[in-house]
């Protein structure tokens, strides 16, 4: 099992370009999240996803925007970028909410 | 809203020794879980230990055991024998179904002296 799985693992960005995060996992888990991690900080929630065709917002999700079309694959979009989403990402999975969640290796996001 | 603390951004410890890290979480909920997750240098995050917090035991992994303290809202990460791998960031987490999400601490950075 490869577990999650994220590209890339680094990227710059000039402000006002757009990209897309890409996450998969195998672990059949119906579960997945989208976090950020700002230096020094904890992880704040972007978006979250109970299956597939289901998405919710969680505490920062303005500038992004997700989709979960098979229960495999959560990208998340960034459209406009800004200084302010420099930060790392991260994409993670989990069996149940309650239940351990499997991180992937992050990315590496800068925009100048 | 439910909020999760970790007073000691730096901790060092002695190689083979104990230490203890701290983490405070405010709710009015009575059933939640807990973790704490460990971030290496190299930014994976693995988590260490879980706790339900129905359950009275301390849960523990090996060298890694919790201090629950359900009416303090206290729930400290004690790390014995401790290695040179156990150099990381740790995380306090916090979950229950009326968020739906992980609720983290800014972390606690430890590091051990050879």
């Amino acid at each position: 099992n490869a577990g999650v799985t994220q590209t890339p693992k680094f990227r710059i960005l000039k402000i006002g370009q757009s990209m897309t995060l890409q996450c998969a996992q195998d672990m059949n888990h119906n579960y997945m999240y989208w976090y950020r991690q700002d230096p020094g900080m904890g992880l704040k929630l972007i978006y979250y996803s109970v299956g597939a065709g289901i998405t919710d917002k969680g505490e920062v999700p303005n500038g992004y925007n997700v989709s979960r079309s098979t229960t495999e694959d959560f990208p998340l979009r960034l459209e406009l970028a800004a200084p302010s989403q420099t930060s790392v990402y991260f994409c993670a999975s989990s069996f149940r909410t309650s239940n351990e969640q499997f991180f992937g290796p992050g990315t590496r996001l800068t925009v100048l | 809203a439910q909020t999760v603390t970790q007073s000691q951004p730096e901790m060092s410890v002695q190689e083979a020794e104990t230490v203890t890290l701290s983490c405070t979480y405010d709710t009015s909920e009575s059933d939640y879980y807990l973790f704490w997750y460990k971030q290496p240098p190299s930014r994976q995050m693995i988590l260490v230990i879980r706790q339900e917090a129905y359950k009275q035991q301390n849960a523990t992994e090996n060298r890694f055991s919790v201090n629950f303290q359900k009416a303090a809202k206290s729930f400290s990460l004690k790390i014995s024998d401790s290695q040179l791998g156990d150099a990381a960031m740790y995380f306090c987490a916090y979950w229950s179904d009326s968020n739906y999400q992980l609720i983290w601490g800014a972390g606690t950075k430890l590091i051990i002296k050879p």
